[in-house]
C-alpha cells in the first residue's frame, strides 16, 4: 500500500524566512509519481508540481523547489524568501502510474504554513 | 482555474436525506476523481472514472454512488446521509499520460 507522511503539522515563519517541508513516501512500484498541491484558506487545491520516479534531478520554478530523494523516499519542498500569500496547507500526494496514466493520489496529512510580517 | 467545475459549491441538508453533486471535467480530460476531505480523514480518494468507466475504488461508503456520463461529466450521489458526511467533496480530471489532477473549488457538504 502506499503512504505519504508529512510529520510537520504546522509551521510559523516570518516573511522572507526560508521554509522546507518535508514529505516521505512508502511505496513497492517503481514507477510513480509525486505531487505538491496548495490549499488557500479559500479551499480549492492548486497543482503545484509533479516529479516522475525516474526523474531525480532537483527542480526551482522562481521561490519555490523541490528535492527529490529516492533513497531516502523523500520529496521536500522548499519556498525562498516565504511571503504572506504563501500561507497555506501545502499537500504532498503519490500515485502509481499505470501505462501513463494517473492513477489514484494518496495524500500525506497536509502541513499548514503561516507566514507573518 | 483549473477548468474543473464542481456544483453546488454549498449545501446544507438533513440527515436522512440524498445530495447530488455534479462535476465537469477540463475539456479533453477522461478521467474523473472523487475525493473527501474531512478533519478527521483528511483527504481520501472515493471512485474514479475514465470514459465511463470506473477504474478505481477507494474508501467509498455503500450510501455513496458515483457515475461518468457520455459527455464525460460525473455525479456522486450521497444518500441517508448522517453527520458524519459533512465535508469538502472535490473532483479531479487528469488526461491521459498526463499525471498531474486538477482539482475543481469543492462542494462543501453540510449535513445537520
Amino acid at each position: 500500500a502506499q503512504k505519504v507522511t508529512q510529520a510537520q503539522t504546522e509551521i510559523s515563519v516570518v516573511e522572507k524566512e526560508d521554509v522546507t517541508l518535508d514529505c516521505v513516501y512508502e511505496t513497492r512500484d517503481t514507477t510513480y509519481y509525486l505531487f505538491w498541491y496548495k490549499q488557500p484558506p479559500s479551499g480549492e487545491l492548486v497543482f503545484l508540481i509533479r516529479r516522475n520516479s525516474f526523474d531525480e534531478q532537483n527542480e526551482i520554478s522562481g521561490r519555490y523547489s523541490w528535492n527529490f530523494q529516492k533513497s531516502t523516499s523523500s520529496f521536500n519542498f522548499t519556498i525562498t524568501a516565504s511571503q504572506v500569500v504563501d500561507s497555506a496547507v501545502y499537500f504532498c500526494a503519490l500515485s502509481e502510474a499505470r501505462g501513463g496514466t494517473a492513477s489514484k493520489l494518496t495524500f500525506g496529512t497536509g502541513t499548514r504554513l503561516q507566514v507573518t510580517l | 482555474d483549473s477548468g474543473v467545475t464542481q456544483t453546488p459549491k454549498h449545501l446544507i441538508t438533513a440527515t436522512g436525506q440524498r445530495v447530488t453533486l455534479r462535476c465537469s471535467p477540463r475539456s479533453g480530460d477522461l478521467s474523473v476523481y472523487w475525493y473527501q476531505q474531512s478533519l478527521d480523514q483528511g483527504l481520501q480518494f472515493l471512485i474514479q472514472y475514465y470514459n465511463g468507466e470506473e477504474r478505481a475504488k477507494g474508501n467509498i461508503l455503500e450510501r455513496f454512488s458515483a457515475q461518468q456520463f457520455p459527455d464525460l461529466h460525473s455525479e456522486l450521489n450521497l444518500s441517508s446521509l448522517e453527520l458524519g458526511d459533512s465535508a469538502l467533496y472535490f473532483c479531479a480530471s487528469s488526461v491521459r499520460g498526463a499525471g498531474e489532477l486538477f482539482f475543481g473549488e469543492g462542494s462543501r457538504l453540510t449535513v445537520l
